[in-house]
C-alpha cells in the first residue's frame, strides 16, 4: 500500500530560526513528489516538485531534498517569517496512478516572533 | 477565473439532509479531483473526473456521495442522508490534462468546511 508518513507532525519555532521537515515514502513505482503550503482555511499551494533525478530543489527560503534510494525526502525552511506558519504536506505521485497522489498527513508549523 | 472556486465555503446541515458542493476549475483545465480533509487529518482522495468522466470512484466513502462534471468544467459532489462523520472540508482541485511524465501540478480550491449537526 502506498503511503507517506511525516515528521514531526507540529513544530514551533522562533522568527528568524530555520528548521527541517521530513517526509518518508513508500510509493513505489516513483514518479515525482511535491511539498505543498497550505495556509488555515486554505487550499494547498505547491512550494516544489522533485522528480527521480533531482536531489535539491530551492524555492526562495524554502529547500527540498529527495534520497529515491531511501525514499526520503526533507523540506528546509531558512530564516523563518511568521507568513511560514502553515501546515506542510508532502505529496507522492506514482507513475501507475493516473495523475492522483498519495498525502502524507503533514507537518504543522508555527513560527513566534 | 484566476483561480479554482468552490462554493459555499461554509455549509451547516443537519444529519439526515442532503448536501451539494459546487467545484468551479481554471478554464482550460480537463482534469478535476475531489478530496477530503478531516481535522487534523491529511487528504483523502474521494473521486477523480478526467473531461466529464469519472474513471475511479474507488475513494468514494459509501453510496451516499456522488459526484458529477458537466461540460468538462463545474462539478458538483453531492452527499445524501448527512452523518455526523461526514463533518470536514471539502477540497476541489484541477490540473491540465494527463501527460506522460505526470507532472500536471493540481492547483486546490478554498474547500468547503461542512458541519452536519
Amino acid at each position: 500500500k502506498n503511503q507517506v508518513e511525516q515528521s514531526p507532525q507540529s513544530l514551533i519555532i522562533l522568527e528568524g530560526k530555520n528548521c527541517t521537515l521530513q517526509c518518508n515514502y513508500t510509493v513505489s513505482p516513483f514518479s515525482n513528489l511535491r511539498w505543498y503550503k497550505q495556509d488555515t482555511g486554505r487550499g494547498p499551494v505547491s512550494l516544489t516538485i522533485m522528480t527521480f533525478s533531482e536531489n535539491t530543489k530551492s524555492n526562495g527560503r524554502y529547500t527540498a531534498t529527495l534520497d529515491a534510494d531511501t525514499k526520503q525526502s526533507s523540506l528546509h525552511i531558512t530564516a523563518s517569517q511568521l507568513s511560514d506558519s502553515a501546515s506542510y504536506i508532502c505529496v507522492v505521485r506514482a507513475n501507475n496512478a493516473g495523475n492522483m497522489l498519495t498525502f502524507g498527513g503533514g507537518t504543522r508549523l508555527m513560527v513566534k516572533p | 477565473g484566476a483561480g479554482v472556486s468552490q462554493s459555499p465555503s461554509n455549509k451547516v446541515t443537519e444529519k439526515g439532509k442532503d448536501v451539494e458542493l459546487r467545484c468551479d476549475p481554471i478554464s482550460g483545465h480537463t482534469a478535476l479531483y475531489w478530496y477530503r480533509q478531516s481535522l487534523g487529518q491529511g487528504l483523502e482522495f474521494l473521486i477523480y473526473f478526467q473531461g466529464n468522466s469519472a474513471p475511479d470512484k474507488s475513494g468514494l466513502p459509501s453510496d451516499r456521495f456522488s459526484a458529477e462534471r458537466t461540460g468538462g468544467s463545474v462539478s458538483t459532489l453531492t452527499i445524501q442522508r448527512t452523518q455526523q462523520e461526514d463533518s470536514a472540508v471539502y477540497l476541489c482541485a484541477s490540473s491540465l490534462a494527463l501527460s506522460s511524465g505526470g507532472q500536471n501540478e493540481q492547483f486546490f480550491g478554498p474547500g468547503t468546511r461542512l458541519t452536519v449537526l
